[in-house]
């Protein structure tokens, strides 16, 4: 299995609702990134936090990070139809800062 | 300052053709990342470069493919003889020279779609 498994695989909620996202991984990092993907296009960071940070923000997103569990959580708050998207988080490893991807998150999210 | 640029967007072959793909990194980025995206799946590493030197090619497969990061111009990704299997987006991401492991973000580009008839 993969370094960075997300979960659910898909999920859908209303406008307005929030959405939670989870990643589990296997071995130590040093920092844990959340992506955006809409379909067919690139990739858009949304947050990154390091080895040594349990909690961060950014606008409607909170990140959560648990070395001991080795899982990451992203929180949407206040969902809006725009975050319609593939969401996949990315463990940084090694010297080289390689990144390993999950299969991603589709979420929807309905008017 | 323009993000990671990445060219061409779509690029068809049929099998047995090459295909380059370019990767322009953002100025005063000099470390250069490639991915694969398979359908549906999340990215594959495949090989990280500095200026003229390959770093990590953990994730390139051993025939067919390589990789370059001139001293001056853009990073190339090329694959020779392709085959259908090789349909996917390879994506490119760059970050800063410098800096401790666990602090750089790597920016990405828009990404090449290849399709391989």
């Amino acid at each position: 299995s993969q370094q960075g498994e997300e979960d659910p695989q898909a999920l859908s909620i209303q406008e307005g609702e929030n959405a939670t996202m989870n990643c589990s991984y296997k071995t130590s990092i040093n920092n844990l990134q959340w992506y955006r993907q809409n379909s067919g296009r690139g990739l858009v960071h949304l947050i990154l936090i390091r080895s040594n940070e349990r909690e961060k923000h950014s606008g409607r997103l909170r990140v959560t990070l648990d070395t001991s569990k080795k899982s990451s959580s992203l929180l949407i708050t206040a969902s809006r139809a725009a975050d319609t998207a593939s969401y996949f988080c990315a463990t940084e490893t090694g010297a080289n800062s390689k990144l390993t991807f999950g299969k991603g998150i589709t979420l929807s999210v309905r008017p | 300052n323009a993000g990671v640029m990445q060219n061409p967007r779509h690029l068809v072959r049929r099998r047995g053709q090459e295909a380059r793909l370019r990767c322009s990194p953002m100025k005063g980025h000099s470390h250069v990342y490639w991915y694969r995206q398979l359908p549906e799946e999340g990215l594959k590493f495949m090989v990280y470069l500095q200026k003229e030197n390959i770093i990590d090619e953990s994730g390139m497969p051993k025939e067919r493919f390589s990789a370059e990061f001139p001293k001056e111009g853009p990073s190339i990704l090329r694959i020779q003889q392709v085959v259908r299997g090789d349909s996917a987006a390879y994506f490119c991401a760059s970050s800063p020279p410098g800096g401790l492991a666990g602090l750089n973000e790597q920016f990405f580009g828009p990404g090449t779609r290849l399709t391989v008839l």
